[in-house]
């Protein structure tokens, strides 16, 4: 199954710019990526997907790498509310389930 | 705003003891799934389900079961709790269509076998 790869960790200021990033090289033409985050205590709650384009929602933006080995998640100004685990994701080699990976834990500070 | 319901969110039980949680949707999704995540780790996909009298084996084996009677809910069964139950049990579900579609999660049940 595909796979990605995040860091484990990256910190913020508040009303600043994040950018996440997710490696994940031996991504199939027809892998949609994913991305979810999960706050404290919470299930996670989807923040947006693409397949090739860049993509922009209410959440986030994704940009796409034009060989799509790579992605960012952008927020455009951190909140306090945003520090959670953020996860990108692939789905599984049958294409019935996500797969899920350790995430990258985002802290964003006042 | 999604509304898919978990219950009971905290659970502590005896070894042994048969135990069902609950799984309820109110968007009228079709694909329902299970996932179980230990503290600081992934996701990992026990059950899923296409629709009603549909049901699958995720990636993780596990000894729960599952049933889809309605659309609604998704409930998962163990018959006999043991010490490595110990885990969070998450339940999403989705509109019917590819893996793309957006999954909508439960907060989920955190489980304690004693």
């Amino acid at each position: 199954d595909a796979k990605t790869t995040q860091p484990n960790s990256m910190e913020s200021n508040e009303e600043e710019p994040v950018h996440l990033p997710c490696n994940h090289s031996t991504i199939s033409g027809t892998d949609y990526i994913h991305w979810y985050r999960q706050l404290p205590s919470q299930g996670p709650e989807y923040v947006i997907h693409g397949l090739t384009s860049n993509v922009n929602n209410r959440m986030a933006s994704l940009a796409i790498a034009e060989d799509r080995k790579s992605s960012t998640l952008i927020l455009h100004r951190a909140t306090l509310r945003d520090a959670a685990v953020y996860y990108c994701i692939l789905s599984n080699q049958a294409g019935t389930a996500l797969i899920f990976g350790k995430g990258t834990t985002l802290s964003v500070s006042s | 705003e999604a509304d898919i319901y978990q219950t009971p969110r905290y659970l502590v039980i005896g070894t042994g003891k048969k135990i069902t949680l609950e799984c309820s949707q109110t968007m009228g999704h079709d694909k329902m799934y299970w996932y179980q995540q230990d503290p600081g780790m992934e996701l990992h996909l026990i059950h899923y389900s296409y629709g009603v009298n549909s049901t699958e084996k995720g990636d993780l084996s596990s000894e729960s079961t599952v049933s889809r009677i309605r659309t609604e809910h998704f409930p998962l069964t163990l018959e006999s709790a043991r010490p490595s139950h110990t885990s969070q049990y998450l339940c999403a579900s989705s509109e019917y269509g590819g893996v793309d579609q957006p999954q909508h999660f439960g907060d989920g049940t955190r489980l304690s076998i004693l």
